[in-house]
């Protein structure tokens, strides 16, 4: 049974750099047609995808966190990663990973259980 | 504002149908692609219930269904059951805005 679990601070800095990583297991990142991505959910509010990456490192961002967003994966350790660059109140949110399957277009079928990020000074 | 536009709310007694529509544009649905269906259960997270369009998971009950039509989508749920009580959500993919776009979500009261 595939498994992913999200792991990182729960808290970081105003301005500073959100890392996270997603470890997958009962299945591996490498040679599968499957994506694997990012996405969270600020306090109270809806869902919100981030962006996504392949196994070749191949990656596509939201337009609107392109700028300050990198999404990158480690084959070896059966793992990708999220950074964010300067944080704000506004990044406070449950980050999910998940793997994602293609019909006409890329969504999640597996998810990770979510970290909680707060970004507080 | 959400691309997808969901309504807030919907509620109905066990037992009933309830149906949940998602409606967008010429830019996402109306230009073929298909429409996802999650349940998020309080402080858990989002389990996919419906996929393309139309097609279930082998976990999940026959009483879920989805349907696509024009620029729109529907989640219709029968038999209505307390642990049905959740937020609902549709995902599909925007030309406009190169990417994947949720509706802002529907929370299921069952009365």
């Amino acid at each position: 049974q595939l498994h992913l679990q999200e792991s990182g601070p729960g808290l970081v800095r105003p301005s500073e750099t959100l890392s996270l990583t997603c470890t997958v297991s009962g299945g591996s990142i490498s040679g599968s047609s499957f994506y694997w991505g990012w996405f969270r959910q600020p306090p109270g509010k809806g869902l919100e995808w981030i962006g996504r990456i392949y196994y070749s490192g191949n990656s596509f961002y939201s337009p609107s966190l392109k700028s300050r967003v990198a999404i990158s994966v480690d084959t070896a350790k059966n793992q990708f990663s999220l950074k964010v660059t300067a944080v704000t109140a506004t990044d406070t949110a449950v980050y999910y990973c998940a793997r994602l399957e293609y019909s006409t277009n890329w969504f999640p079928d597996f998810w990770g259980q979510g970290t909680r990020v707060t970004v507080s000074s | 504002q959400s691309v997808l536009t969901q309504p807030p709310s919907v509620s109905g007694a066990p037992g009933q149908r309830v149906t949940i529509s998602c409606t967008g544009s010429n830019s996402n649905i109306g230009a073929g692609y298909d429409v996802h269906w999650y349940q998020q259960l309080p402080g858990t997270a989002p389990k996919l219930l419906i996929y393309g369009n139309s097609n279930r998971p082998a976990r999940v009950p026959d009483r879920f269904s989805g349907s696509k039509s024009g620029t729109s989508a529907s989640l219709a749920i029968t038999g209505l059951q307390a642990e049905d009580e959740a937020d609902y959500y549709c995902l599909s993919h925007d030309n406009s805005l190169s990417g994947s776009v949720f509706g802002g979500g529907t929370k299921l009261t069952v009365l």
